[in-house]
């Protein structure tokens, strides 16, 4: 189909990990991002990996690719009740510059 | 950073009336510009794609007529909602991309309430 799917409530203890998963559509995708949104605000890029790489590591966030079966994640490691938020992933479209977000999935950090 | 401001951050209007939400990017030049929405709970929905100078392109199912985008300068897009009705309300989000790796440079986001 044409959605970009995630799970879309997740909770976690602080200082656990969170793994938040995403199921894209177009094997053909460049780029493929992760955004975060904290309530009534817009999108805040946090990270991106190019879709010839299988994982990059940025601080205590960890994406995950596998192209085969177009499956995307992302870890937090050390979550922290500031994480909370809604998790958008995104694909770029072949040949546009347009960005298909996922359905989003809501972290809670509980204390 | 690349900062992207829109304003207003909350417009409550009555139906009927025409709003205009403006999206500047601060400190870059913006070539493309992007009007996404979103409904409370749901993902972002790309409305349309506009170019400095010329017209936007709208998705499909998006009414032209209704949302009017003006992109006359490389760093200011605004969005028109035109004879707005409670059924336009939703939070409108733009962006501007650089190039690059893609990256696109989000708005804080304009809440619409049309009573």
């Amino acid at each position: 189909g044409e959605d970009v799917e995630q799970s879309l409530f997740l909770s976690v203890r602080e200082g656990d990990s969170s793994v938040i998963n995403c199921t894209y559509t177009d094997s053909s995708s460049t780029y493929l991002y992760w955004y975060k949104q904290e309530p009534g605000a817009g999108l805040q890029l946090l990270t991106y990996i190019f879709s010839n790489m299988d994982m990059k590591q940025d601080q205590r966030l960890t994406v995950l690719l596998n192209k085969k079966d177009k499956h995307l994640s992302l870890r937090i490691a050390d979550t922290q009740t500031g994480d909370s938020a809604i998790y958008f992933c995104a694909e770029i479209r072949t040949n546009t510059d347009k960005l298909i977000f996922g359905t989003g999935t809501r972290l809670q950090v509980f204390p | 950073g690349a900062v992207v401001s829109q304003h207003p951050s909350w417009v409550i209007c009555k139906s009927g009336t025409s709003v205009k939400i403006e999206c500047r990017s601060l400190d870059f030049q913006a070539t493309t510009m992007f009007w996404y929405r979103q409904f409370p709970k749901q993902s972002l929905m790309l409305m349309a794609t506009s170019n400095e100078g010329s017209k936007a392109t709208y998705e499909q199912g998006v009414e032209k007529d209704k949302f009017l985008i003006n992109h006359a300068s490389l760093t200011l897009s605004t969005l028109t909602v035109t004879s707005a009705h409670p059924e336009d309300s939703s939070f409108y989000i733009c962006s501007s991309t650089t190039g690059g790796y893609n990256e696109q440079f989000f708005g804080p986001g304009t809440r619409l309430t049309v009573l």
